[in-house]
């Protein structure tokens, strides 16, 4: 299994400009969240997905969006970047069983805004 | 969520034991405590979980206090691979679980 993965690793944008930051997992698992984190600091939590078609608001939402069309993908959607969303950005996944309460997290994402 | 503290850094030397604390003095009857930690220019690996007893992995061990509301993580052997920010994180028994708060978490540093 590869895991969780991300694309690309490293980013710059210009502010005011879009972009998608992939996530995929291949262990089938029904949850996927997405965190930023900045420099020193803990994660935060943007969105999460309990199932594919089914998303919700996390602590910093404000300029992202997602979507979850299948199992496997947890795009993340920056709308119109500025220097504000400069930081680390991970994706992680887990499965629905009660019993599994370990979340995979990919490698990371580095995005500057300029 | 109940809050977790932790000291901002630690250092401990190669081959010897590391105590790593948390407090969590509002924790609920429900809440699970979990540890991650994240070596440096990587995503946060999970480390450790428990709810009431004392919980051991081939990674740690998990001591949590009677009253639960301090809980210690335990690396038995320390080695320079440990050197990463150690989170204890909170979170309720069921779905919502997949939602982690994460602290600043504390530095640990291992001398060799």
């Amino acid at each position: 299994n590869a895991g969780v993965t991300q694309t690309p690793k490293f980013q710059v944008l210009k502010t005011g400009q879009s972009m998608t930051l992939q996530c995929a997992q291949d262990m089938n698992h029904e949850y996927m969240s997405w965190y930023r984190q900045d420099p020193g600091m803990g994660l935060r939590l943007i969105h999460y997905s309990v199932g594919a078609g089914i998303t919700d608001q996390g602590e910093v939402p404000n300029g992202y969006n997602v979507s979850r069309s299948t199992t496997e993908d947890f795009p993340l959607r920056l709308l119109s970047a500025a220097p504000s969303q400069t930081s680390v950005y991970f994706c992680a996944s887990r499965s629905r069983a009660a019993s599994s309460y370990e979340q995979y997290f990919g490698p990371g994402t580095r995005l500057t805004v300029t | 969520d109940a809050k977790t503290t932790q000291p901002n850094s630690m250092e401990s030397n190669e081959e010897e034991p590391v105590h790593l604390p948390c407090n969590h003095s509002t924790i609920s009857g429900t809440d699970y405590i979990h540890w991650y930690r994240q070596l440096p220019s990587q995503g946060p690996e999970y480390v450790i979980h428990g709810l009431t007893s004392n919980v051991n992995n081939r990674m740690a061990s998990l001591a949590i206090a009677e009253d639960r509301k301090s809980s210690t993580l335990i690396l038995h052997r320390a080695t320079l691979r440990d050197a990463a920010v150690y989170y204890c994180i909170l979170s309720s028994s069921g779905g919502s679980n997949y939602k982690l708060t994460f602290g600043k978490g504390t530095l640990l540093t291992v001398n060799p």
